[in-house]
């Protein structure tokens, strides 16, 4: 499939640890970004590249990836982690994409 | 560190268009492509498209093709995504972003476009 999905919710329990997936035949050939968005706020961007994070982005947040399947996980969830979660890659045509998104809730 | 700084919220009547700025600063606007996405109320992340400054190249989303023109004027370091016949399917908030490698490190603020008779 040339498009991107993950699961559309998600939760985990405070200080546990929980991985967001993303599948989509584009992540064979490009990494996946990463994008944390909160409730009347821009996304910002927390994974790229092969593991790499901005400045500023704690270090409980990671990113692998596996055949079409790019993973973003978060060691040790905290409440301020609650949000909604887009990867991003781009595809044959040169065209950029977002999955769905996630929502995470940390319970 | 690259600011993006949009234009603000516009009311649209169905079949018209709306033109949003979205101005650079403390960076080099032209190395950087500046990339436009919308989120419709409740929904996710839609890429809408881009362009590359420095090479006045774009690339915007088939499902658009036709209806959205993206634009920058390097003398102001602003970029401009132009949207036409407006339906009520294209009330989002619109944003422009900007980074290295066409990752999206910086964002604007939005702009709500909303689409109402």
């Amino acid at each position: 499939s040339s498009e991107l999905t993950q699961d559309p919710a998600v939760s985990v329990a405070l200080g546990q640890t929980v991985r967001i997936t993303c599948q989509g035949d584009s992540l064979r050939g490009y990494y996946a970004s990463w994008y944390q968005q909160k409730p009347g706020q821009a996304p910002i961007l927390v994974i790229y590249g092969r593991n790499k994070r901005p400045s500023g982005i704690p270090d409980r947040f990671s990113g692998s990836s596996s055949g079409i399947t790019a993973s973003l996980t978060i060691t040790g969830a905290q409440a301020e982690d609650e949000a909604d979660y887009y990867c991003n890659s781009r595809d044959i045509s040169g065209n950029d994409q977002f999955a769905g998104g996630t929502k995470l809730t940390v319970l | 560190q690259v600011q993006l700084v949009q234009s603000g919220a516009e009311v649209r009547k169905p079949g018209s268009s709306v033109k949003v700025s979205c101005k650079a600063s403390g960076g080099t606007f032209n190395n950087y492509p500046i990339t436009w996405v919308r989120q419709a109320p409740g929904q996710g992340l839609e890429w809408m498209g881009w362009i590359i400054p420095m090479f006045n190249t774009t690339k915007s989303a088939q499902k658009l093709q036709g209806r959205v023109t993206i634009t920058a004027d390097e003398s102001t370091s602003t970029a401009y995504m132009e949207l036409s016949s407006l339906t009520s399917e294209d009330t989002a908030v619109y944003y422009c972003a900007s980074g290295r490698s066409g990752l999206f490190e910086y964002w604007g603020q939005g702009t709500l476009v909303p689409v109402s008779s």
